[in-house]
């Protein structure tokens, strides 16, 4: 089976821009969760859909936002982009019971 | 903001050595997992322990699971240079067993 996989590995981009994350989860995985990682505030959750609904979210602004397909795949966004953005975002799927499966995130630089 | 605290920050040891990681939580849980994570790179996961458990083992890993003292802690026995990585435990809620709360994590370096 393949696993998660997130598109696109690396991105830069400039403060006020906006920048939209795809995250395609385990084959018959209907949980997909994202989290951000810094160094400075670690790993911290952003949001969770299964089955297309937003079933969790973090404590995150307003310009982060997420969804998902029927195929389960999802996106997130982030819109306004500030310098404390950059991080490494990571997409995790799960069927449905505890463990997460994650993909190799998406960094992203603002400059 | 995160949850929990893992004790020590880092950790330097020997291959063959065993590796003891603590960590700590605030609220009620549904489960705690602990993930493995190779620098900058996506993160494993190793183990879950469901709140009704005390230990579980898998492998050379062990972890065990005091809801009273709101800890947890991971053993890796007979440790590798291979094992060298930051290790996060991470719980799960009742309402929210996969928007998981992570620790900050322990870095663990294996001297081969």
């Amino acid at each position: 089976k393949a696993g998660v996989t997130q598109t696109p590995r690396y991105l830069i981009k400039t403060r006020g821009q906006q920048v939209t994350l795809s995250c395609s989860p385990i084959s018959g995985h209907r949980s997909v969760s994202w989290y951000q990682q810094t160094p400075g505030q670690g790993l911290q959750f952003l949001f969770e859909y299964f089955s297309e609904t937003q079933r969790n979210k973090g404590n995150f602004p307003g310009r982060f936002s997420g969804r998902q397909f029927s195929n389960s795949r999802s996106e997130m966004n982030v819109s306004t982009l500030e310098l404390g953005d950059s991080a490494l975002y990571l997409c995790a799927s799960s069927p449905g019971y505890g463990e997460l499966f994650f993909g190799e995130g998406s960094r992203l630089t603002v400059l | 903001s995160q949850q929990g605290e893992e004790d020590p920050q880092a950790l330097s040891i020997q291959e063959g050595e065993n590796a003891t990681m603590n960590c700590s939580y605030k609220t009620s849980i549904n489960n705690l997992q602990w993930y493995r994570q190779n620098s900058g790179r996506g993160l494993v996961h190793l183990i879950l322990i469901r709140s009704n458990e005390r230990e579980k083992h898998s492998g050379r890993l062990r972890v065990t699971l005091d809801t009273s003292k709101k800890s947890s802690s991971l053993l890796i026995t007979a440790s590798r240079a291979a094992d060298t990585a930051s290790y996060f435990c991470a719980t799960g809620t009742d309402t929210g067993r996969r928007a998981l709360t992570f620790g900050s994590g322990t870095r663990l370096q294996v001297q081969p």
